[in-house]
């Protein structure tokens, strides 16, 4: 069973202040992993994808990364609207298109 | 393109009652998914759909949940009788043809808020 573990699971951080957000995942064999925004009251907003360890996706102030372990999203100098919850997210292959989600961090960025 | 339309997007009711949730998905849309979220929690799939044939309720309580896609389009959750444990926000979600889905994977509506008391 594919299973997808994020920290940390709340984050709080000064505008302008760059972190990371961890992803780490166990799956039979990886096909692709996601990166989700979401905002309260929302559903969640596709990001990244990412198939291969090596691999980097870039967006405004967010860049993900893929290792054979884990991912990592890297916020640069975040702003006050960069807060939300960011989900990562696993495909494992098989005759249904399913994605497994973590529990997801809480980024807050305070101004 | 517009988006996965889901109705309601509240619903308060008292267990043992029932309540139902509506999805449209993003038109040419074959497979169609329904996630629970609790809150604090990333999204669990139910039930999965591609057309109007299930491929995968292994997460689905039987017992009092049921789902159905006539037609191959809209979609139908429902929950019989509801508990308090269920009380949790209900995601619809589409996703594309296989050539289409590199850079789309999966489009979620804003989902159904239910609060069981």
């Amino acid at each position: 069973e594919d299973q997808v573990t994020q920290s940390p699971e709340a984050l709080r951080l000064q505008e302008g202040e760059s972190s990371s957000l961890n992803c780490s995942y166990t799956v039979s064999g990886l096909r692709g992993l996601f990166w989700y925004r979401q905002d309260p009251g929302k559903g969640p907003e596709f990001l990244f994808t990412l198939y291969s360890a090596g691999e980097e996706k870039e967006k405004e102030r967010l860049k993900a990364t893929l290792t054979k372990k884990e991912s990592f999203l890297h916020i640069t100098a975040p702003k006050p609207e960069d807060s939300a919850t960011y989900l990562c997210a696993v495909y494992s292959g098989g005759s249904n298109y399913k994605l497994t989600f973590g529990k997801g961090t809480l980024l807050t960025v305070n101004p | 393109e517009a988006g996965v339309a889901q109705s309601p997007r509240y619903k308060i009711i008292e267990k043992r009652q029932s309540v139902a949730f509506w999805c449209n998905p993003i038109s040419g849309h074959a497979t169609l998914y329904w996630y629970q979220q609790i809150l604090g929690q990333g999204p669990k799939l139910l039930i999965q759909f591609q057309n109007n044939g299930v491929v995968d309720d292994s997460q689905l309580p039987k017992d009092r949940f049921s789902a159905e896609r006539l037609k191959g389009v809209d979609s139908t959750l429902k929950i019989q009788p509801a508990k308090l444990e269920d009380s949790a926000v209900y995601l619809c979600a589409s996703s594309p043809p296989v050539l289409l889905r590199r850079n789309s994977p999966l489009h979620f509506g804003n989902g159904t808020r239910l609060t069981v008391t």
